[in-house]
Order: C-alpha cells, then structure tokens, then sequence
C-alpha cells in the first residue's frame, strides 16, 4: 500500500522562473494539502484540494496555486520565484470526504532550492 | 489570523529523564494533533484530541487537551534516543490545520 508520494525529491531553480510540484495521496485518500517547510519551523498551510477544487487557502500570495485531478494527486504551481520560496514543500493527504481535520499522512517532500 | 505556539523551542535531556512540550492556540480548537518529525525526515502523525480535557498515553507519550481547548501538552517518561526529533502540535479550525514552530528534542545516551 503506497503511501503520500511527491516528485521530484529536491529542485534548484532562478529567481522569476516556475517551478511545478507534484503529488499522489496514499491509496483510499481524497483530499490533499500542501505545506510550505522553511528550516527550524513548523510546516505552514498553503491550501487544500478536495473533490478537485481548492477548499482552503491559508495566507500565501497568488504566485502559489495548485490543482487535484480526477484520480486524487495534486499539483502545486509556483510562479515567479523569490529568494524566500527555497523550502521543504509538503504534500498530506487524508481521507477527508468532507470531515474536518482528519488525521495527515505527509510525504517526504520536495526541497526547492531558489537561488 | 489563528495561531499556536509552543514552548520550549529546544530540550536537551539525558536518556531516561522526561520531557514536557507545551502548545497554546490564540483561539479554541476543535481538535489537536500531535506529531513527530525526525530529522530529515516528515511530520508523522503521533495522536488526535478532540474532547475538552481529554487525556491520552501511548506507552511513555501522555497527550492533554485542556478544558477550554486552547492548549495542549506532550509528555515522555524515560526518554530513550528513539525519542530524537521535532515534535509539533497542530491545531484544527475548519479544513485547516495550524502547525506550531515545534519542540526539537535531543537525547545524550
């Protein structure tokens, strides 16, 4: 049984350019967040997908967006780049199905590296 | 906007003393989370409070909800260095979870 899977595992990009992360829940999971990791602090809620639209938004700028596809996995888009995106990028899915705050199963995430 | 803090931001213990970890949301929750993360590694789901001063143990690890459920506690007995990593707590409000800076736990054999 696959758990929370994210690709790729580390990313460097430039400043102004666009990066695309991506993610597949575990198997029977329906709804995915995204969560932005910078070191030494606690991960930071970017916004959830359920049923393929984005139900939750925490407080991030435009630059960041996503999208669920059909099958569950999810994308998330960063747009013009900054210095202080360079992160570790968090995927966790749950079986949401509409209930609050079920319990996350986070991947290993993607390290982005924005220099 | 919701916020959690936690205290302390570090421990350093030796193996066999305890270990506490204090979370404190500005607003009531509707639930806590607990988690643990190794180093280089990802947050992993520890236990889930839901009940006003509800109390939960797993082996050495006792989680409490407070009364009024804006705050939270960790607490190990015996810390063994398997214990070694960041632990956060997590508080729910919606469909979204606020995640606090976390504990880093060290442990001296």
């Amino acid at each position: 049984d696959a758990g929370v899977t994210q690709s790729p595992t580390h990313l460097i990009k430039t400043r102004g350019q666009q990066v695309t992360l991506r993610c597949s829940p575990k198997s029977g999971h329906d709804t995915v967040s995204w969560y932005q990791q910078a070191l030494g602090q606690g991960p930071q809620f970017i916004f959830q997908y359920y049923e393929e639209e984005e139900r939750q938004r925490g407080n991030f700028p435009d630059r960041f967006s996503g999208h669920q596809f059909p099958n569950y996995s999810s994308e998330l888009n960063v747009n013009a780049l900054l210095l202080g995106d360079s992160a570790l990028y968090l995927c966790a899915s749950s079986p949401g199905s509409g209930k609050i705050n079920s319990p996350l199963h986070f991947g290993n995430g993607t390290r982005l590296t924005v220099t | 906007g919701q916020q959690v803090m936690q205290i302390p931001q570090y421990q350093h213990v030796q193996e066999g003393e305890d270990f506490t970890t204090y979370c404190n949301s500005s607003t009531t929750l509707s639930n806590i989370q607990w988690y643990k993360q190794r180093p280089g590694g990802h947050p992993v789901f520890l236990i889930q409070l839901v009940k006003s001063g509800e109390v939960k143990k797993q082996k050495r690890l006792t989680f409490q909800f407070g009364e009024a459920k804006k705050n939270s506690s960790l607490h190990i007995t015996a810390t063994q260095t398997t214990d070694v990593g960041t632990y956060f707590c997590a508080g729910g409000s919606n469909y979204k979870l606020t995640f606090g800076k976390g504990t880093l736990l060290t442990v001296n054999p």
